[in-house]
């Protein structure tokens, strides 16, 4: 059975700082997923890392997949309050994917 | 058309109702999920539908039973539900085999049981 282990739970960071979020899994995996969620709003999808080594960046966000670890990483450079949000790893394996218990990230300005 | 729709945004139904939940998309993906999520909490998979075929129940209560009666489109009837049923109702489609892009969501219907 897939399982997911995100940390941490929750991140209060101050504005200007780098800070990573880290999503590790149970089993193989064929794809990872980041998706971001906002307060009462839809999942938007970020990243989709399909193999070892890969690494995605768009903006102030880079994800990275080591699948001999089974982990990856979000990692946020220099944070600016628009990325307050919550903020979820999901592995994929066949027809599903399982979600992370997701990071709740609050940027303070 | 990257999109996914969802009617209606809110739905209050009591326990004795009988309703249905819609999805549909035009984006040509033969993959489509039902996701239950409750407040703070993360996405749980309840069905996927497989070119329109139901390929997985996460062993989810019968009082939801899903259909999907095209390509495009995706149901949820609910009936006889429990307060505890309240929660946000996410339906997302992708392209089996071929998820680069992941899983498109849509907007999410809240649903309230009294």
């Amino acid at each position: 059975e897939l399982k997911v282990e995100q940390n941490p739970l929750f991140l209060s960071m101050q504005e200007g700082k780098n800070y990573t979020i880290y999503c590790n899994y149970s089993t193989t995996s064929d794809r990872l997923y980041w998706y971001r969620q906002d307060p009462g709003k839809s999942l938007e999808s970020l990243f989709v890392l399909l193999s070892n080594g890969a690494v995605k960046q768009e903006g102030r966000l880079m994800a990275s997949l080591d699948t001999k670890a089974r982990l990856s990483t979000l990692h946020i450079t220099a944070a600016v309050h628009d990325l307050s949000a919550t903020y979820f790893c999901a592995p994929g394996r066949d027809d599903k994917i399982i979600f992370g218990k997701g990071t709740r990230l609050h940027i303070l300005p | 058309d990257t999109e996914v729709t969802q009617t209606p945004k809110h739905l209050v139904m009591g326990m004795t109702n009988k309703k249905s939940l819609k999805c549909e998309q035009h984006m040509g993906h033969r993959a489509m999920y039902w996701y239950k999520q409750k407040a703070k909490k993360p996405p749980e998979l309840m069905f996927v539908y497989s070119y329109e075929k139901l390929s997985i129940n996460e062993s989810v209560p019968s009082r939801f039973s899903p259909e999907c009666p095209n390509s495009s489109l995706l149901n949820l009837h609910l009936h006889a539900l429990q307060p505890e049923d309240s929660a946000l109702y996410l339906c997302a489609s992708s392209q089996p085999d071929r998820e680069v892009k992941g899983q498109y969501f849509g907007p999410g219907t809240r649903l309230t049981v009294t």
